[in-house]
């Protein structure tokens, strides 16, 4: 069974196009995160949600805005995709980082990459 | 602002052979993990290290935390081809004492390993 499972894998757009990247985990965490792995292979996060409550926003464009349905989703919608969002964009999932004793350990999807013509 | 370094970034090593990758990080932090990435895939959960002084060992691998020296060290052990990859440390910014986050990684930059017969 696909533990955190992301959709599509791969999306090649046009400049100026709107698209969206879907995730869902049956782990029963109730914590999700989006990261974004540039070309060079560096990884950094972009936003994290608990039980459907935004608790993480980098310093991101507002062009991208996720949106968790439920505990067990996370969405990544980016609008008027620009060259520099071509990227590799990993969903993770982890029990909740802030109640204590708990693990915390990330679970990674495959990955979407995107490739903005 | 946190930051986190690994060295080397590349490392091509032949069978047999022993070495180790460091990770070194800018601010107080015992939550440490260890990941693991083939070409073109996800991050795979390698080790969790959650206080000063842990070691944990893994086949031909083993990674350890100093937290008053800021650093990790992920150890091979006689090299196997199977073990090219690239490696990531990821740092996890504590909230308070009582070892709560918000589940923020940090990663470092990747240390591309290359196992030659």
């Amino acid at each position: 069974d696909t533990a955190v499972s992301q959709t599509p894998k791969y999306l090649v757009t046009q400049m100026g196009n709107d698209k969206s990247i879907k995730c869902e985990q049956n782990l029963g965490h109730d914590t999700m995160y989006w990261y974004k792995q540039d070309s060079k292979k560096f990884l950094k996060i972009m936003f994290s949600y608990n039980n459907k409550e935004l608790i993480i926003n980098e310093t991101v464009p507002n062009r991208f805005s996720p949106k968790s349905p439920d505990k067990a989703h996370l969405n990544l919608h980016i609008n008027s995709l620009e060259l520099g969002d071509s990227a590799v964009y990993f969903c993770a999932s982890s029990q909740p980082p802030f109640l204590a004793g708990l693990h915390h350990e990330q679970f990674f999807g495959p990955g979407t990459r995107l490739t903005v013509l | 602002e946190l930051k986190v370094e690994q060295n080397p970034l590349f490392l091509s090593m032949q069978e047999g052979k022993n070495y180790t990758i460091y990770c070194n990080y800018s601010t107080t932090s015992d939550r440490l993990y260890w990941y693991r990435q083939d070409p073109g895939k996800s991050l795979e959960s390698l080790f969790v290290l959650l206080s000063n002084g842990a070691v944990k060992q893994e086949g031909r691998l083993m990674a350890s935390l100093d937290t008053k020296a800021r650093l990790s060290t992920l150890h091979i052990t006689a090299a196997v081809h199977d073990l090219s990859a690239t490696y990531f440390c990821a740092v996890d910014m504590p909230l308070n004492a009582g070892g709560t986050s918000y589940g923020k990684l940090t990663f470092g930059q990747g240390t591309i390993l290359t196992v030659h017969p």
